[in-house]
Order: C-alpha cells, then structure tokens, then sequence
C-alpha cells in the first residue's frame, strides 16, 4: 500500500466509449503524474501537475484529457481511444516536483480498448 | 537526463546477495541515481537513491564508484519476492528539475529457489 489509490483497476471500453480514470493520493504531495506502459514497452510520462496546474504534457494525443481538480486527486479522461491505447495506466505522487524525492505510484488501472 | 545501461536480465539465487549493475557514463554533477523495481503487472516501487556517496536502506545497498559513472544495487539476501524488473535512472533534482522519470527497459532480476 503506497498511499495512492487507482480506480478502476480494470477497465474495458469500446472506441466510442467515454471513461474516466481516477486517482487519489494520501500522502499531502504536491505533485501527481500519469503514465503510460504499453505491453513490452518501457514506462512512458504522459502528464505532470505541479499544485493542480498542468507542468507537462509529453505530446500526449487529445482524445486523452487529463484533470487535476486538487492536489489529492488526479483524473484521466478518456474518449474515442483507439486499440494501440490498451495499456496500464500508472498515477504517481510525490512530495515536490522539484528536489530529490521520489515518486510513489499506485497500482494502476489495466485499460483494454476493443 | 543522462541515459543509463543495464543488463537486460540476471539470475540469483534465494538467499544470496544480488548485484545490478548500472552504467551512466554521461552523468552530471547534478544528477541523482535512483533505483526503483516494478514487480509483475504492479506500480513501480521507489527502492533508493544517491548522489555520491554508497547509501543503505532497509532494502538495499547503493555503492556508486567514485567517477560516479556507474553503481550497484545490492539486494543482501535476496527472495524469490524480490523477482521484478529493476529501473536504474539517472534525474536532475533541484529547482530546475521537471520531476521527469524517464525508464528504461530495466533489468529483469529472477530470484531462484
């Protein structure tokens, strides 16, 4: 147990579905990430937020919406994915985004686009 | 971030110290190595890091050479739960830094009875 929380922790959407993806962290961090684990691929970052403001976007295709409405919670909104998204999505907090602590993730949710 | 090298997978048995390598010769004066492991189909798990000198933990062991362009991790008496994939990263920290992981491929540890 991390102290950052991961739901659904599977998820199965058709290319025309509308999903979120939610993220909940325990700890008092300051920063959340999501990232991405493609099958035989290494983790990739997708986003960062700083105190609830976007600090990053790796190039990330806009059917992917993130949102990040405090620091404890971290949303990933999901539309008109295509089969290539299936994937495990990871979320992470640490307690700065700066400096040299570490990040702490959750469990992650296992997405399968049909 | 400077870029790092790991073998892609080692053996070891239960109960024996396991040793990852990590190869960083590009690293900076201001760049920390971190470990972290990632147990099948998990979140990835912070394991240590350093700048200089060896650190120690109640997980392992960090000893990175005095050029600092690579380091060991030692797990000291290694079970067969530490069987995971090990992601040595070389990061900036400082004001400066963007809190960018960025992972590799990692080293696939297998931990035998």
């Amino acid at each position: 147990e991390t102290g950052v929380t991961q739901t659904p922790r599977h998820l199965v959407m058709g290319m025309t579905n509308k999903k979120s993806l939610k993220c909940e962290q325990h700890l008092g961090h300051n920063a959340m990430y999501w990232y991405k684990q493609s099958a035989k691929k290494p983790l990739e970052l997708m986003f960062v937020y700083n105190f609830k403001e976007q600090t990053e976007n790796n190039s990330v295709p806009s059917r992917f919406s993130p949102e990040c409405p405090n620091s404890s919670h971290l949303f990933l909104h999901l539309h008109t994915l295509q089969p290539e998204d299936s994937a495990l999505y990871l979320c992470a907090s640490s307690r700065r985004l700066a400096g040299e602590d570490e990040q702490f993730f959750g469990p992650g949710t296992r997405l399968t686009v049909l | 971030d400077a870029k790092t090298t790991q073998p892609t997978s080692m053996d070891c048995a239960e109960g024996r110290a396991a040793n990852l390598p990590c190869n960083h010769s590009t690293i900076s004066g201001n760049e920390y190595v971190y470990w972290y492991r990632q147990i099948h189909s998990q979140g990835p798990q912070y394991i240590i890091h350093g700048l200089k000198n060896n650190e120690t933990n109640e997980m392992a062991s960090l000893i990175i050479t005095e050029d600092r362009k690579s380091s060991t991790l030692i797990l000291p008496h290694a079970t067969l739960r530490d069987t995971a994939v090990y992601y040595c990263i070389v990061r900036v920290a400082g004001s400066s830094n963007t809190g960018k992981l960025i992972f590799g491929q990692g080293t696939t540890l297998q931990v035998k009875p």
